[in-house]
């Protein structure tokens, strides 16, 4: 067990442009959260995931912004139409939570910078 | 909107001597989750320490330690005998339903040799 993974580390684009990035969650775990975190700022939560099912999402995701998660195993979230606004870091993070038990660590991946020119 | 404050944007300590980071909160529940996550440059986020509105009992690690305060809505995390690694940015974050996470926005801490 490597962590969490995510890729690409890095992606510079252009505004207009369309990226995707890819999360692999620790093989095990059930929930899977992407936020989002400015330079010198904590991060700020966007989507999770319960298995394949995303269960909420901020008021942060606009409709420019999609996630994933098929078979409730590796998660994408696609930007359309970037701007300049979205340059930011995505992070990744996944724990095992079962229900009726306390909460899980999450456990965060290195994340994805994105710059938008 | 329930939020979570980090007061210090930056704090310095010499290295084996010990610091301690301020956070507060906002929250309408009466059970919840804090922590402390740790984010060194160019790292990946790592939790520190974790503490359960409903234990009155601070949480330690170790060297790191919390100082809980729920009627205060206060959460500190005090580091004994401060190391070079502990050089990283530091989040405050309580969590909420569905387990997401709320962050302060954070504290630089510097450790000087």
């Amino acid at each position: 067990d490597t962590g969490v993974s995510q890729n690409p580390r890095h992606k510079i684009t252009k505004r207009g442009q369309n990226v995707t990035f890819r999360c692999d969650p620790i093989s095990e775990h059930n929930r899977l959260y992407w936020y989002r975190q400015t330079l010198g700022q904590g991060p700020e939560f966007l989507t999770y995931f319960q298995n394949e099912a995303q269960l909420e999402k901020s008021r942060l995701l606009s409709d420019r912004f999609s996630a994933e998660r098929p078979k409730g195993s590796f998660s994408t979230l696609e930007i359309q139409r970037t701007e300049q606004g979205d340059s930011a870091m995505y992070l990744c993070a996944s724990s095992l939570t079962i229900f009726g038990t306390l909460p899980s660590e999450q456990y965060f991946g290195p994340g994805t910078r994105l710059t938008v020119t | 909107a329930q939020t979570v404050t980090q007061s210090q944007p930056e704090m310095s300590v010499q290295e084996a001597e010990t610091v301690t980071l301020s956070c507060t909160y906002d929250t309408s529940e009466s059970d919840y989750y804090l922590f402390w996550y740790k984010q060194p440059p160019s790292r990946q986020m790592i939790l520190v320490i974790r503490q359960e509105a409903y234990k009155q009992q601070n949480a330690t690690e170790n060297r790191f330690s919390v100082n809980f305060q729920k009627a205060a809505k206060s959460f500190s995390l005090k580091i004994s005998d401060s190391q070079l690694g502990d050089a990283a940015m530091y989040f405050c974050a309580r969590m909420e339903y569905g387990n997401k996470l709320v962050f302060g926005a954070g504290t630089i801490l510097r450790v000087k040799s």
